[in-house]
């Protein structure tokens, strides 16, 4: 079974911090991606990778920037963070980039910036 | 404006009953579609795809659906387990690609014992 891990499961900051959520998966999967899910507007891509130091950016990356050193980890970095990143942080991983290489996601970060 | 509906928030059965999941898109080109379902307190996992060439998809208890002239895919869970319970996600793959997948914003099932 795949694993997918985030290292923090809450997590409380201050404005102006520089903010790194870490991921990892086991799998040895190329694909890695960071969503963020809010109330009424769902699931929203910030950016993914697929392949070591290769990136994406999704609909959202405003305010953020990712790395990918090694395959198995794929971090999430807010280089300031503000009061309306505060949101739930969803890493996951896929096998291929096909519609039917199921995203495996990890159990989330809920991040509050105060 | 949301490009992939699910109009229901909430739906509730009785164990042993149908469960009947709707979700509703906007766009006649979007023709790869999955189901997530998600627990609270877990990241959501996959449970069904279809494609567009297809009208329909079995996996045991999970079935879904897809009318393409209405824009409408519909999930059926039969028989309903109280295990079922979950938010579950509806989502569209442009391109057949899972990196521009765009989510509906769930329908939490409640199933009853």
């Amino acid at each position: 079974d795949v694993k997918v891990t985030q290292s923090s499961r809450y997590l409380v900051k201050r404005t102006g911090e520089k903010v790194f959520l870490e991921c990892v998966q086991d799998m040895d999967h190329e694909n890695m991606f960071w969503y963020r899910q809010d109330p009424g507007l769902g699931l929203r891509l910030i950016y993914f990778s697929y392949d070591v130091k290769m990136k994406e950016k999704g609909d959202i990356p405003e305010g953020y920037s990712v790395s990918r050193e090694k395959k198995e980890r794929f971090s999430l970095i807010l280089e300031s963070a503000s009061t309306n990143q505060t949101s739930m942080y969803l890493c996951a991983s896929s096998l291929t980039v096909s519609y039917n290489s199921p995203l495996h996601f990890g159990n989330g970060t809920r991040l509050t910036v105060t | 404006d949301q490009q992939v509906k699910q109009n229901s928030p909430s739906l509730s059965v009785q164990e042993g009953r149908i469960s009947i999941l709707n979700c509703d898109y906007t766009n006649s080109m979007f023709d790869y579609f999955l189901w997530y379902k998600k627990y609270p307190a877990e990241g959501p996992t996959f449970l069904i795809s279809i494609s567009s060439i297809k009208d329909k998809n079995e996996d045991g208890r999970f079935t879904v659906f897809l009318n393409k002239s209405a824009k409408h895919l519909s999930l059926h869970i039969v028989p309903s387990q109280p295990g079922d319970s979950a938010v579950y996600f509806c989502a569209t793959a442009l391109a057949g690609n899972n990196r521009k997948l765009i989510w509906g914003l769930g329908t939490s099932l409640a199933v009853n014992p």
